[in-house]
């Protein structure tokens, strides 16, 4: 069984400040991990995944497989980054995404 | 070009009646993934399709619920007989196929509500 854990459903942080949204799996095979956002009234959409170890406006994720972790990180947040962030998990021969509950991320000027 | 899109965006229904949501995905894509998101939860997987078949109804979570996908295009998910518990957004998500690199795209859902 897969399983995704988003440990806080709600992170307030002010502008400026450091940000990082906790994300945990269980999955027994060498899993793909992604990080999906959703803006106020827009639809979800996908921020980055591990396999391309890409930064996207600012944001960061490294897969730590010792400590199962997918966490997603930025040094500086910014105003315009509130917005629910959800990660999600593939794993091997399956299409469906296995999702997580989410973290609603304020940042407050 | 145009994303993902879902009728009708908002769907109030009566517990008992049965219900059809429909899924116009990006053309030219041949996967389409139906996903179910409740109340403060994550997005559920209920089925997904490539091309015109269903090689993954794992997540249909009773046979109350079907699918079905015609030309490659548009598909349309059929809850019969309603219960409260079926009330969530239902997103549809397409991508250019469904091998493992390729990224799904979402609609902006239905939201159903069953009184």
């Amino acid at each position: 069984a897969q399983r995704v854990t988003q440990p806080e459903k709600l992170l307030s942080v002010f502008k400026g400040a450091p940000v990082e949204l906790k994300c945990n799996y269980s999955y027994s095979g060498s899993p793909e991990l992604f990080w999906y956002v959703q803006y106020s009234r827009q639809r979800l959409q996908l921020l980055l995944r591990h396999i391309s170890r890409e930064s996207i406006k600012g944001f960061t994720a490294d897969l730590n497989k010792g400590e199962t972790s997918f966490h997603l990180k930025k040094p500086f947040a910014q105003e315009e980054d509130s917005a629910m962030y959800y990660c999600a998990l593939r794993g091997t021969g399956r299409r469906a995404l296995t999702f997580g509950s989410g973290t609603r991320l304020q940042v407050q000027p | 070009g145009a994303g993902v899109s879902q009728s009708p965006s908002n769907k109030v229904t009566e517990k008992g009646k049965d219900v059809e949501l429909r899924c116009d995905p990006i053309s030219g894509h041949t996967a389409l993934y139906w996903y179910r998101q409740r109340l403060g939860q994550g997005l559920e997987f209920l089925i997904y399709f490539q091309g015109n078949s269903a090689p993954d109804k794992s997540g249909l979570p009773s046979d109350r619920f079907s699918a079905e996908r015609t030309g490659e295009s548009v598909s349309t998910l059929t809850i019969q007989r309603t219960q409260q518990e079926d009330s969530a957004v239902y997103l549809c998500a397409s991508s250019l196929d469904s091998a493992r690199n390729y990224e799904q795209y979402f609609g902006p859902g239905t939201r159903l509500t069953v009184t």
